[in-house]
């Protein structure tokens, strides 16, 4: 079974809708993260979780909200989607205690897509 | 601000090819640096970094070396295989543990 799953896999969605992703994890790693890749621009950070209450806006926040319901547990929702949301979006984890602390493990990714 | 450049794709070689996928980087003090890579339909896998300068990182037969004098750090593979094509992503941490990508550069690999 994957240590990073991510539900769903695909979405298709409104113009206005709220939308909600969800990322759960197995690894027991503290820390996770929300990241968006478009083509020609990379993954781009969205919002960080370094534990349970401690959450962070990353550098594309805007119509974006996160919910670190445990630590295995991280959301992201669009309140109120528009078309230029549409990307895959991943999430990641990373152990802060680990000697690889530095290293992020992805889930498969989401790919939204908004009409 | 830190960011991370790496060449355009598509880079399309034949099998057995030598394989090199530019990053140079800017950023304050010493970042971490890492190559990731994402096969088809799959999330990002690490697959080498190095922390400090001249350090090199490897694995699966891919190669890099922290080179701080020209700020780089670019991918190497001697001979690559049709199973090596997929995206290839530079990225650098430095402070906090937030990572900062490249582009991304696809690489297509042909018998």
């Amino acid at each position: 079974d994957a240590d990073v799953t991510q539900t769903p896999r695909n979405r298709i969605t409104k113009t206005g809708k709220r939308i909600m992703l969800e990322c759960s994890q197995t690894k027991g790693h503290d820390r996770m993260y929300w990241y968006r890749q478009d083509p020609g621009l990379g993954l781009r950070l969205i919002y960080y979780s370094f534990d349970v209450k401690d959450i962070n806006k990353g550098e594309i926040s805007d119509g974006y909200s996160v919910s670190r319901q445990a630590q295995a547990k991280f959301s992201l929702s669009l309140e109120s989607a528009i078309p230029n949301q549409t990307a895959l979006y991943f999430c990641a984890t990373s152990d802060s205690t680990s000697t690889s602390y530095n290293e992020q493990f992805f889930g498969p990714g989401t790919r939204l897509t908004v009409l | 601000g830190d960011s991370v450049t790496q060449m355009e794709g598509p880079v399309t070689l034949s099998e057995e090819a030598f394989l090199t996928i530019n990053c140079t980087y800017t950023a304050t003090g010493y970042p971490s640096l890492f190559w990731y890579v994402q096969y088809p339909g799959e999330g990002l896998q690490l697959l080498l970094k190095a922390t400090k300068a001249d350090d090199k990182g490897s694995n699966k037969g891919f190669e890099a070396t922290y080179r701080k004098e020209t700020t780089s750090f670019h991918l190497e593979k001697g001979s690559v295989q049709v199973s090596d094509s997929a995206v290839y992503f530079c990225a650098l941490r430095r402070g906090t543990d937030k990572l900062i990508f490249g582009t991304g550069t696809r690489l297509q690999v042909f018998p």
